[in-house]
């Protein structure tokens, strides 16, 4: 069975503090991989996909990068308005529909 | 607004009781996932829909519950004979299947308390 795995669990920062958070999976023959960013009370809301490894994406403070067993979310100097739970999720490696096997995510709290 | 809409928000109910909730996807998306999500946990997939066939669902998705997606537009997840256990947020999403975009985007979610 597919896994995936976040950690830390818990990450305060103070405001500008750069760190990474990681996520590591299980599944071989990686069709993608989903960075999802969750607000409390809120669905997630979706922020980046990496295909292969080596690949990167940045949106702002954020940038997203793969390897072949895992993915790291790098926050650089971050605001207290990146204060979020952060999920990572895959899909199946066989099968249509792209259902998505969620880590339990990593809660990032940024303070002043 | 374009995004994914879930109804009702917040859903108080006492055990032993049926509840349905309904999920309008993003317009163009051919794809329809419901989930749901305990406190501290990431989402667990439920089921998901192609249009209005229902081609998968999980074995966390026990005979008390049912979805439908008629017309391959909007969808409802109906919960019959309640219990404490369901007592989750739900979560809808919705993604075009298309080339390899798989990106699923997820509405807000409706919180189910079972008293």
């Amino acid at each position: 069975e597919d896994q995936v795995t976040q950690s830390p669990e818990a990450l305060r920062l103070q405001e500008g503090e750069s760190s990474s958070l990681n996520c590591s999976y299980t599944v071989s023959g990686l069709r993608g991989l989903f960075w999802y960013r969750q607000d409390p009370g809120k669905g997630p809301e979706f922020l980046f996909t990496l295909y292969s490894a080596g690949e990167e994406k940045e949106k702002e403070r954020l940038k997203a990068t793969l390897t072949k067993k895992e993915s790291f979310l790098h926050i650089t100097a971050p605001k207290p308005e990146d204060s979020a739970t952060y999920l990572c999720a895959v899909p199946p490696r066989t099968g249509g529909g792209n259902k998505l096997t969620f880590g339990t995510g990593t809660q990032l709290k940024v303070e002043l | 607004d374009t995004g994914v809409s879930q109804d009702p928000r917040h859903k108080i109910t006492k055990r032993g009781q049926n509840v349905t909730f309904r999920c309008d996807p993003i317009s163009e998306h051919n794809r329809l996932y419901w989930y749901r999500q305990t406190l501290g946990q990431g989402p667990e997939f439920l089921t998901y829909f192609q249009n209005e066939a229902q081609l998968e669902k999980s074995r966390l998705l026990s005979d008390r519950f049912s979805a439908e997606r008629p017309k391959g537009s909007f969808s409802t997840l109906e919960i019959q004979r309640t219990e404490q256990g369901d007592s989750a947020m739900y979560l809808c999403a919705s993604s075009l299947a298309r080339d390899t975009t798989y990106e699923q985007y997820f509405g807000p979610g409706t919180r189910l308390t079972v008293t």
